[in-house]
């Protein structure tokens, strides 16, 4: 079982649309980061995460530390949401990320 | 500010061979991690450094190691290559806040092994 596990793997919606992307994991952490994959490779951090819940524009991240569980939240899906997005937790152990196997998120117009 | 800059964004290189690569952090940084991205693994670490010093290290044979010098810049380098060493490699680098500002990417290097 892998310590951070996403959900769904795979995602297509419709421009307009809100969208829901789920991640669980099993390790005690510090932090936990939502990331942006484009196709091309580059990788942008959305957000970190500690504790409740962040918005920056039609993105929102919320994060339940008791039941280990973090969504990411899209309103207003557009075309160019369209990338992978990736759960990643920093454990409080030590100070690397262990990543998720994302979320291929595809909005179609 | 500059990002993290990576260098080269492509590489093309035979088995055996070694190759090294290059991550420049923001400026003022001194953290710098490095991944490796494959389509059957995912994301993985390698390692991080800190102020020169290797931090942390993930579960990677030693023919992948790297360094970091005094300026913050960081190298890592994979000798005797496998094909399977055919990945995305990224580095990211953090401030001293980074629980204020977490982990910026950067483009990464695209590695061929042939």
């Amino acid at each position: 079982k892998n310590e951070v596990e996403q959900s769904p793997q795979n995602l297509t919606a419709q421009e307009g649309e809100f969208i829901t992307i789920n991640c669980s994991y099993s390790v005690g952490i510090s932090a936990l980061h939502w990331l942006q994959q484009h196709p091309g490779g580059g990788i942008v951090s959305l957000f970190m995460l500690s504790s409740g819940k962040k918005k920056h524009g039609r993105l929102i991240a919320t994060i339940n530390i008791q039941e280990k569980h973090s969504s990411l939240h899209i309103t207003a899906s557009h075309p160019r949401d369209s990338a992978v997005y990736i759960c990643a937790v920093k454990e409080t152990s030590g100070s690397r990320l262990t990543f998720g196997e994302g979320t291929q998120l595809t909005v179609n117009p | 500010k500059a990002g993290v800059t990576q260098t080269p964004r492509y590489l093309i290189k035979t088995r055996g061979q070694q190759v090294t690569l290059s991550c420049s952090p923001i400026s003022g940084h001194r953290s710098v991690s490095w991944y490796q991205q494959t389509p059957g693994q995912g994301l993985q670490f390698l390692f991080e450094y800190f102020s020169e010093t290797q931090r942390n290290k993930g579960n990677f044979p030693g023919r992948f190691s790297g360094r970091q010098f005094s300026n913050s810049r960081s190298e890592m380098n994979v000798s005797t290559l496998e094909l399977g060493d055919s990945a995305l490699y990224l580095c990211a680098s953090r401030g001293d806040w980074a629980i204020l500002y977490g982990y910026t990417f950067g483009s990464g290097t695209r590695l061929t092994v042939v």
